[in-house]
């Protein structure tokens, strides 16, 4: 069965500089969720789409924004990185609002 | 702001023992989700509850939903090596807004 995808699995950027991350939800899947982890840390939930609207935003900081496009897939774009931005970005998608399956995750390394 | 606090943060038995891991919330929540993370992976949906007082079982795994909706519980019986990880509750405020707990890590001696 299709899971959700996520590009690129690693990424290593130095600080100030920008980084795209990609999610490719489950076909069908109504809902797409961005989360960051840091080490040892839970999930922390960053904002989620509803039908390729915002739904809800958390703890996303200003410097992040995300969309999603007519083809269901998200983007999360990350502006003037830090240091502690530093950890495994996580997609999930959901249909109905029900079981989230998440990504593999992308490992973002800021040096 | 919202709050959803779990403990223990960290669990060490014997294989072959029970293990138990609890979730508060500092609101009411519209239902909890339960995942677990095996190290290196990614979290992996376990179950729903949406019911107050609601009572679930998968195998070995119980699962609470409080009667006020704002705690939840996870009961392994039985240990099994299988089972080390971390696990999560995931309260839901809205539709679409959740909150992670911050996670039981479980490892076991064989």
């Amino acid at each position: 069965a299709a899971g959700v995808i996520q590009s690129p699995r690693h990424l290593i950027k130095e600080k100030r500089e920008t980084a795209t991350l990609k999610c490719y939800p489950i076909p069908r899947h109504d809902t797409v969720y961005w989360y960051q982890q840091g080490p040892g840390q839970d999930p922390q939930f960053l904002i989620s789409f509803y039908e390729k609207m915002q739904s809800d935003k958390g703890s996303i900081p200003d410097r992040f924004s995300a969309q999603q496009f007519s083809d269901y897939h998200s983007e999360l774009n990350m502006s003037s990185l830090e240091l502690g931005d530093s950890a495994l970005y996580f997609c999930a998608s959901s249909f109905d609002r029900y079981e989230q399956f998440f990504g593999p995750g992308t490992r973002l390394t800021v040096l | 702001g919202q709050q959803v606090m779990q403990i223990p943060q960290y669990q060490h038995v014997q294989e072959g023992e029970d293990f138990t891991t609890y979730c508060n919330s500092s609101t009411t929540l519209s239902n909890i989700q339960w995942y677990k993370q095996r190290p290196g992976g990614h979290p992996v949906f376990l179950i729903q509850l949406v019911k107050s007082g609601e009572v679930k079982k998968q195998k070995r795994l119980t699962f609470q939903f409080g009667e006020a909706k704002k705690n939840s519980s996870l009961h392994i019986t039985a240990t099994q090596t299988t089972d080390v990880g971390t696990y999560f509750c995931a309260g839901y405020s809205s539709a679409s807004k959740i909150i992670f707990g911050s996670g039981t890590r479980l490892s076991i001696r064989p």
